[in-house]
């Protein structure tokens, strides 16, 4: 099993422009989740997905869009992407219930000129 | 939102030695779960431990040991016999029953010295 895996790695995007970030999990896990990690405010949630179909604004929602395109697969979108939105994003998934463990993705390094 | 605090933002431990990282959180609920982090250089966040606020036992897992303080709303985490491996930034975590939605601290920095 890959686990949680994200692509891209890296990206550097210039102000304005748009991307894609891609997440897939192969655990059958119903729960899935985007973050976000900045020097020394650890992980804000940006959005998530309680189950295939359902999304949710998480703590810091404003200036991205997702997808829970089936049960493995949920993307985060920057539509006109900002300085402020330098950061490293991780997506994460767990099974379902409140004490599950949620497993993380390696993580991609975003810099926005 | 829940508000997770970590209040120290770097440690640094002798290998073989102990170090306490403490956690404090804010919640109205009397039924949550609460989760240690691992972050390495890697970047890869692993979980540590988790404890059930229902539960009164603390939570260990070989090395790390929790001491959780319900009324207190403190959840510190012991690290036993350090190794140079447990080098990394440790993060608590915060989930209220029924909820999906982890909020975390700030973070700590743990250096284990040679």
């Amino acid at each position: 099993n890959a686990g949680v895996t994200q692509t891209p790695k890296f990206q550097v995007l210039k102000t304005g422009q748009s991307m894609t970030l891609q997440c897939a999990q192969d655990m059958n896990h119903n729960s899935m989740y985007w973050y976000r990690q900045d020097p020394g405010m650890g992980l804000r949630l940006i959005y998530y997905s309680a189950s295939e179909g359902t999304t949710d604004k998480g703590e810091v929602p404003n200036g991205y869009n997702v997808s829970r395109l089936n049960k493995r697969e949920f993307s985060l979108r920057l539509e006109s992407a900002a300085p402020s939105q330098t950061s490293v994003y991780f997506c994460a998934s767990k099974l379902g219930g409140p004490r599950d463990e949620q497993f993380f993705g390696p993580g991609t390094r975003l810099t926005v000129l | 939102a829940q508000t997770v605090t970590q209040s120290q933002p770097e440690m640094s431990v002798q290998e073989a030695e102990t170090v306490t990282l403490s956690c404090t959180y804010d919640t109205s609920e009397s039924n949550y779960y609460l989760f240690w982090y691992k972050q390495p250089p890697s970047r890869q966040m692993i979980l540590v431990i988790r404890q059930e606020a229902y539960k009164q036992q603390n939570a260990t897992e070989n090395r790390f040991s929790v001491n959780f303080q319900k009324a207190a709303k403190s959840f510190s985490l012991k690290i036993s016999d350090s190794q140079l491996g447990d080098t990394a930034m440790y993060f608590c975590a915060f989930m209220k029953h029924g909820d999906y939605k982890l909020s975390f601290g700030a973070g700590t920095t743990v250096t284990v010295r040679a």
